[in-house]
């Protein structure tokens, strides 16, 4: 069956850095959403990625589709505190609805 | 406009204890899920339904059943509960869409479940 993988698990950052997780596919992908879920709390939509290669922004924020729609990364720019959370991507299944999460990128960001 | 609200939000049980998780959606939302979320593993989706009166089992549905008697609610079953069911729960609701292209799914706040 279809798997999903992200890299890394755990992330650790110093305010002020930048850094990329990343979400691979073992299947060529329709489309990919993301999602965020702060410490104790439950998983929030970020964003939707469609078309081949596309790149969208929110703020500090940078996600990418790639271009054989098997891979999707999600960059932070200048990280801070408020980062903090686990990235999940989730990707559509073969029923209607249904959506596969990956195991999350954990990311701490020490003051 | 509450969202997605589940109750309770932590709960302790015995052994063999049975239990029900609400989940209430005011969206008029068709779809509904129930994940449960183990460090390390993600979420991982248990039941869902795409419409009321029907429920179809996801990843991981043994030992869990669900009805969807009301549009709006979901209910998650514990019969026997077991501590390898010892997890947070949560519940989650979209919109109709095709399989494609999914809608963006909206969770509920959790419930913490301790099997002792």
């Amino acid at each position: 069956g279809q798997q999903v993988m992200q890299i890394p698990q755990y992330q650790h950052v110093q305010e002020g850095e930048d850094f990329t997780t990343y979400c691979n596919s073992s299947t060529t992908l329709s489309n990919i959403q993301w999602y965020k879920q702060r410490p104790g709390g439950h998983p929030v939509f970020l964003i939707q990625l469609v078309k081949s290669g596309e790149v969208k922004k929110q703020k500090r924020l940078t996600f990418q589709f790639g271009e054989a729609k098997k891979n999707s990364s999600l960059h932070i720019t200048a990280t801070q505190t408020t980062d903090v959370g686990t990235y999940f991507c989730a990707v559509p299944t073969d029923s209607w609805g249904k959506l596969q999460f990956g195991a999350g990128t954990q990311v701490v960001v020490t003051p | 406009n509450a969202g997605v609200t589940q109750t309770p939000k932590f709960r302790v049980l015995k052994t063999g204890q049975s239990m029900t998780l609400l989940c209430a959606q005011d969206m008029n939302h068709e779809y509904m899920y129930w994940y449960r979320q183990d460090p390390g593993m993600g979420l991982r989706l248990i039941h869902y339904s795409v419409g009321e009166g029907t429920t179809a089992k996801g990843e991981v549905p043994d030992g869990y059943n669900v009805s969807r008697l009301k549009k709006q609610n979901f209910l998650l079953g514990l019969e026997s509960a077991a501590p390898s069911q010892t997890s947070v729960y949560f519940c989650a609701s979209s919109g109709t869409s095709g399989v494609l292209y999914p809608e963006t799914q909206y969770f509920g706040p959790g419930t913490r479940l301790l099997v002792l």
